[in-house]
């Protein structure tokens, strides 16, 4: 069963548009959440990582937390054709092995 | 700078065939290094885990095995690749703290055919 799920699958923003991101956690000893983002045939890099509640902006993306339900999400707005790439969502908690990752998101940005 | 090479880029191998892939991460002491196995355009999958020299953990049983020979060193392998091996390999480390980011090699496209 995955830990991590994230939603919608896939998302086609328009360009300008905002793309909004979802990834709800199962266990409920995660501590940090993590987005990062792969371009097709590249590796993920990580984008933003938040463990308080509430909100952290950089930019274009920001990232909410709500500890209590374990969810967390991803808005980026002024979306750019370079943002489509496959996003990933991840948690991590102490004394786990790393980060455990979601199923993706796959965002397309049309022109 | 911390800097984290994988090889090689790419492999095309035959069902049946051994199989070894390697990462070197430099710049950075007793780093927690990871493999994962990525299918075509879905989530990563953690198959072993190292926090130091000659100690691998598996995560998921997939008839392959990991080595950390070195520090600085990650080793992946097998003696008889499956048409199910053919994924995108990456290589990882972390520091060695809880809750870090994790850094990602470029990656080991393998086709099993």
């Amino acid at each position: 069963q995955q830990k991590v799920q994230q939603s919608p699958e896939s998302l086609i923003v328009p360009e300008g548009g905002m793309a909004s991101l979802n990834c709800t956690s199962s266990d409920r000893n995660v501590d940090y959440f993590w987005w990062y983002r792969q371009h097709s045939g590249k590796s993920p890099k990580m984008l933003m990582s938040i463990f308080s509640n509430g909100e952290k902006e950089e930019g274009r993306f920001t990232v909410h937390l709500n500890k209590a339900s374990l969810h967390t999400s991803l808005h980026i707005r002024d979306s750019q054709p370079s943002d489509s790439a496959l996003y990933l969502c991840a948690a991590s908690k102490q004394g786990g092995r790393a980060l455990i990752f979601g199923t993706g998101t796959t965002v397309s940005v049309s022109p | 700078a911390q800097t984290i090479h994988q090889w090689p880029v790419a492999e095309i191998k035959a069902v049946g065939s051994p199989l070894s892939l390697g990462c070197t991460i430099k710049g950075k002491s007793s780093p927690n290094l990871y493999w994962y196995w990525q299918a075509t355009g879905g989530t990563l999958q953690q198959l072993f885990y190292s926090i130091t020299v000659g100690q691998v953990e598996s995560v998921v049983q997939l008839n392959l095995s990991a080595s950390r020979p070195k520090d600085d060193q990650f080793i992946l392998s097998t003696e008889k690749l499956l048409l199910s091996h053919s994924g995108f390999y990456l290589c990882a480390w972390s520091g060695g703290q809880a809750n870090t980011e994790v850094f990602f090699g470029k990656g080991t496209r393998l086709t099993v055919v």
